[in-house]
């Protein structure tokens, strides 16, 4: 497709729930990066990708999150034993950029919204 | 922690112009200076990024001062589609690409 594309937009899970979020970002682009943002808040970083290898994690929030992009396209974020604080859009973006070398532009998803209740 | 400061809100009219400021005077050498903005209910919108230079696209200006620890965004004709949060991020150059989103500054368009 033109543009990054993520699935479920909306997702309703019970207290407990596991989850997963998947993202196809732009074909051919090299780097993935995964946010969260909470009502009100801007986008808080959660992991990155390039190609297949995930480079940095540091924004996960606890162990109950995990992020994966086994054949360095698509990528699936998951989410076990759902809270309620991770209640959130998550949103996918992809850019051709490699490490070291600098380009302007991310493209987002239009991210995946998140109710836990 | 986002290393900019941007007020929370301001309003312009449609077909004005908008001038959107930002403070980063922590800003080191390798950085830029990018802005997005994020429509409500949209993932955030690239708009333009520079280094010290003021530059120019069809979307927008960005004007830097000279000693780069601030700058503005200006958008020369403002419509009622651009009403959304500009975020200003500062990015190292040789480092690892995550943009560090702070709260941006929530622009309404008046008609």
């Amino acid at each position: 497709g033109a543009g990054v594309s993520q699935s479920p937009r909306y997702k309703v899970a019970k207290r407990g729930q596991d989850v997963a979020l998947r993202c196809d970002p732009i074909s051919g682009h090299v780097s993935l990066f995964w946010y969260q943002q909470a009502l009100g808040q801007g986008p808080e970083f959660l992991t990155y990708f390039q190609n297949e290898a995930q480079l940095d994690k540091s924004g996960l929030p606890s162990d109950r999150f995990f992020a994966e992009r086994p054949e360095g396209s698509v990528s699936t974020l998951k989410i076990q034993r759902t809270q309620q604080e991770d209640s959130a859009v998550y949103l996918c973006a992809s850019s051709l950029a490699r490490d070291r070398i600098l380009t302007g532009e991310l493209f987002f998803g239009e991210g995946s919204r998140l109710t836990v209740l | 922690d986002a290393k900019t400061t941007q007020p929370p809100s301001m309003d312009c009219a449609e077909g004005r112009a908008a001038n959107l400021p930002c403070n980063h005077s922590t800003i080191s050498g390798n950085e830029y200076v990018y802005w997005y903005r994020q429509i409500h209910s949209q993932g955030p919108q690239y708009i333009i990024h520079g280094l010290k230079n003021n530059e120019t696209n069809e979307m927008a200006s960005l004007i830097i001062t000279e000693d780069r620890k601030s700058s503005t965004l200006i958008l020369p004709h403002a419509t009622l589609r651009d009403t959304a949060v500009y975020y200003c991020i500062v990015r190292p150059l040789f480092s690892s690409y995550k943009l560090i989103f702070g709260s941006g500054t929530r622009l309404l368009v008046r008609p």
